[in-house]
């Protein structure tokens, strides 16, 4: 069964990097995901689509300081030079025949 | 500039039905698969549906198999949602999403939303 699992929070200071992780269940290693971003109260954003060599195409006016990387069946988000409207609910998403699956969702705090 | 405007939510009694509809603008709307997606209060991301660009050929969720049905008009640039027998778990907001340029992958724009609440 394709499923991706996150950590449901994080937190980083201001200006830091953080490094976001999504986890591909067992067989489905190969699979390409996407991240998107939800601020609070608002709809989710997409942010890029990340392939299992570790090449990612960002969505129009996505900042550089937003990038990812994967590695065996796990998938990163990094965002540096955090600033405080990064402070969001970050989710992945991956695809199957038809269909797809997201993450729980990861709430990322900018202290 | 992508728009998705979703429209048609409101407060609905369980067993009820309601149709969602989301507008298209900004980009060629029979080019692309189509998707919805709901999140209910306080919750996640879930699939609802999705429709290739013909719309001959859709997929949907296990909880809402033969209660929701998707459709487009693509001389209208509009995608639809007829939700019946709706149920106090469909309680959510809905969003219209547009697939990227390889179908039954991801999406890149998203609508803002329109509420659907199931309740007596």
């Amino acid at each position: 069964q394709l499923v991706l699992t996150q950590s449901p929070s994080a937190s980083a200071s201001l200006g830091a990097s953080v490094k976001l992780t999504c986890t591909l269940s067992s067989g489905h290693s190969s699979y390409a995901i996407a991240w998107h971003q939800q601020q609070p109260e608002k709809g989710p954003r997409y942010l890029l689509k990340l392939n299992s060599d570790g090449s990612h195409t960002k969505g129009d006016g996505i900042p550089d300081r937003f990038s990812g990387s994967s590695s065996g069946a796990e998938r990163y988000l990094t965002i540096s030079s955090l600033q405080s409207e990064d402070e969001a609910d970050y989710y992945c998403q991956t695809w199957d025949t038809g269909m797809g699956v997201f993450g729980g969702g990861t709430k990322l705090t900018v202290l | 500039e992508v728009q998705l405007v979703e429209s048609g939510g409101g407060l609905v009694q369980p067993g009820g039905s309601l149709r969602l509809s989301c507008s298209a603008s900004g980009f060629t709307f029979s080019s692309y698969a189509m998707y919805w997606v709901r999140q209910a209060p306080g919750k996640g991301l879930e699939y609802v549906s999705v429709i290739n660009k013909n719309g001959s050929d859709t997929f949907y969720a296990d909880s809402v198999k033969g209660r929701f049905h998707i459709s487009r008009d693509n001389s209208k640039n509009t995608l639809y949602l007829q939700m019946s027998s709706l149920r106090a778990e469909d309680t959510a907001v809905y969003y219209c999403v547009k697939g990227i340029e390889v179908p039954g992958t991801t999406f890149d724009y998203w609508g803002q939303g329109t509420l659907v609440t199931v309740s007596s």
